[in-house]
C-alpha cells in the first residue's frame, strides 16, 4: 500500500484552472500537516503550501498566494491543491509530502504528478 | 533564486569525505534547524537527515549534518557510487508570513 497518492495532474492552457488531489493511507491522516512541493523540470524543490491537521490553518508561498489554496477532507483522508490562473512557470511535477509532527521532517513523499501549462 | 544557497555541483571518489554548503540567513538556518533530502533522478525526494544533526533509522551514519550561524552542511565520508544523487538543504523561514524553504541543490557525482 503506497501511503500517498497524487492524482490530477494534465496539460492546461495558460489562465485556467487544475486541482490535484492526494490520498492518503497506512497512518492517521488528521495528526499531520500536509504539504505540495513542486519541481519544475530539469530545477530544484520548491514548497508550495501547507495545512494543519484540522484543516483550519494554512500558508502558501508568495509565488502562489492568491491563486492556488490548500484543503483536505479528513474523513476521505484526502489533500487538495487547486490551482487557479495557472501560469507557464507553474509547470512542474507537484509533490504531496506529508511532515513528521516530532522531527518535523517531510518524512514521506508521493509520487508526484505532472502539471503542465503551455498554450 | 533560492533562499536557500548550494553549490551546483560537489565531486568526489570512492571512500572521500564530501561536504555540500547550505548558506541562509537570520530568519531560517540562522534561528531553525536545517534539513536534508537526497533525490534520484524520477524518484521522490528522502529525508536524510533531520533537525540539524539528526538521522532517521535506516540513513547510514555515513552522512552527517552540521550548522554554524547561518550557514550548514551535509557530510558524507567513505563515499560510494550509490550516493550519486541530488542533495537539497531545507528549513522555515520565519521572515513576513513565514514559509519552508529549499536551497538549489547540489547534483552529487561519484568519480
Amino acid at each position: 500500500e503506497v501511503p500517498l497518492v497524487e492524482s490530477g495532474g494534465g496539460l492546461v492552457q495558460p489562465g485556467e484552472s487544475l486541482r490535484l488531489s492526494c490520498a492518503a493511507s497506512g497512518f492517521t491522516f488528521n495528526n499531520y500537516w500536509m504539504h505540495w512541493v513542486r519541481q519544475a523540470p530539469g530545477k530544484g524543490l520548491v514548497w508550495v503550501a501547507r495545512i494543519d491537521g484540522d484543516g483550519t490553518s494554512t500558508n502558501s508561498a508568495d509565488s502562489v498566494k492568491g491563486r492556488f489554496s490548500i484543503s483536505r477532507d479528513n474523513a476521505k483522508n484526502t489533500v487538495h491543491l487547486q490551482m487557479n490562473s495557472l501560469r507557464a512557470e507553474d509547470t512542474a511535477v507537484y509533490y504531496c509530502t506529508r511532515e513528521d509532527p516530532w522531527s518535523e521532517a517531510f518524512d514521506i513523499w508521493g509520487q508526484g504528478t505532472m502539471v503542465t501549462v503551455s498554450s | 533564486q533560492s533562499v536557500l544557497t548550494q553549490p551546483p555541483s560537489a565531486s568526489g571518489t570512492p571512500g572521500q569525505r564530501v561536504t555540500i554548503s547550505c548558506s541562509g540567513s537570520s530568519s531560517n538556518i540562522g534561528r531553525k534547524f536545517v534539513y536534508w533530502y537526497q533525490q534520484f533522478p524520477g524518484t521522490a525526494p528522502k529525508v536524510l537527515i533531520y533537525k540539524t544533526d539528526q538521522r532517521p533509522s535506516g540513513v547510514p551514519d555515513r552522512f552527517s549534518g552540521s550548522k554554524s550561524g547561518t550557514s550548514a552542511s551535509l557530510a558524507i565520508s567513505g563515499l560510494r557510487s550509490e550516493d550519486e544523487a541530488d542533495y537539497y538543504c531545507a528549513a522555515w523561514d520565519d521572515s513576513v508570513s513565514g514559509n519552508w524553504v529549499f536551497g538549489g541543490g547540489t547534483k552529487l557525482t561519484v568519480l
